[in-house]
């Protein structure tokens, strides 16, 4: 069963534009959730998790049980925010991390 | 700190071949993954380990065998590569308390 779901497999904004990815996740327990970042060619980075509830780069990001989403916002896109971002969860046992199929982003000049 | 580093970068096999990829860690963490991206389909993951000498399946386990001998390193083997199997794969390793740290990634091909 999937159980991190980014429905946007494509997503372009204009330059200064508000940006949202979403996230949708499925678990029963308390998950943990992380949105990582894949610049071309790059390895994948951590961008944020939500126990942390921290800004990077200017991107947040509130888990929100009720409609099990974790979507990740900026409030104006950067040409350098373009790249591939995952959302994962982290099952309870720690263990293992699902991960969605991601969302390319593209910021146009 | 060299973090999580793959071996090799690429490399293309022939069918029926077989090959092992390494990944090495220096954080001294206990988990270790072997992932598989591929166009539309994310990240899947093929097997992980929760310390030394330990293994476990994940999602897509079947046609790779891995090992962790050493703490520090996780190694993922293909019996016999399929075209399937073409991909870009990547290592990730954690701690109790952290997200998972990446490795570079290894393209391989299978022709």
């Amino acid at each position: 069963a999937q159980r991190v779901t980014q429905p946007e497999k494509l997503l372009s904004v204009f330059k200064g534009a508000p940006v949202e990815l979403k996230c949708n996740y499925s678990y029963s327990g308390s998950p943990e959730l992380f949105w990582y970042v894949q610049y071309s060619r790059q390895r994948l980075q951590l961008l944020l998790r939500h126990i942390s509830r921290e800004s990077i780069k200017g991107f947040t990001a509130d888990l929100n049980k009720g409609e099990t989403s974790f979507h990740l916002k900026k409030p104006f896109a950067q040409e350098e925010d373009s790249a591939m971002y995952y959302c994962a969860l982290r099952d309870y046992t720690g263990n293992q991390f699902y991960f969605g199929t991601g969302t390319s982003l593209t910021v146009i000049p | 700190n060299a973090g999580v580093t793959q071996t090799p970068k690429f490399r293309v096999l022939k069918t029926g071949q077989s090959m092992t990829l390494l990944c090495a860690q220096d954080m001294n963490h206990e988990y270790m993954y072997w992932y598989r991206q591929d166009p539309g389909m994310g990240l899947r993951l093929i097997h992980y380990s929760v310390g030394e000498g330990t293994t476990a399946k994940g999602e897509v386990p079947d046609g790779y065998n891995v090992s962790r001998l050493k703490k520090q390193n996780f190694l993922l083997g293909l019996e016999s590569a399929a075209p399937s199997q073409t991909s870009v794969y990547f290592c990730a390793s954690r701690d109790s308390h952290s997200g998972a740290f990446f490795g570079q990634g290894t393209r391989l091909t299978v022709v």
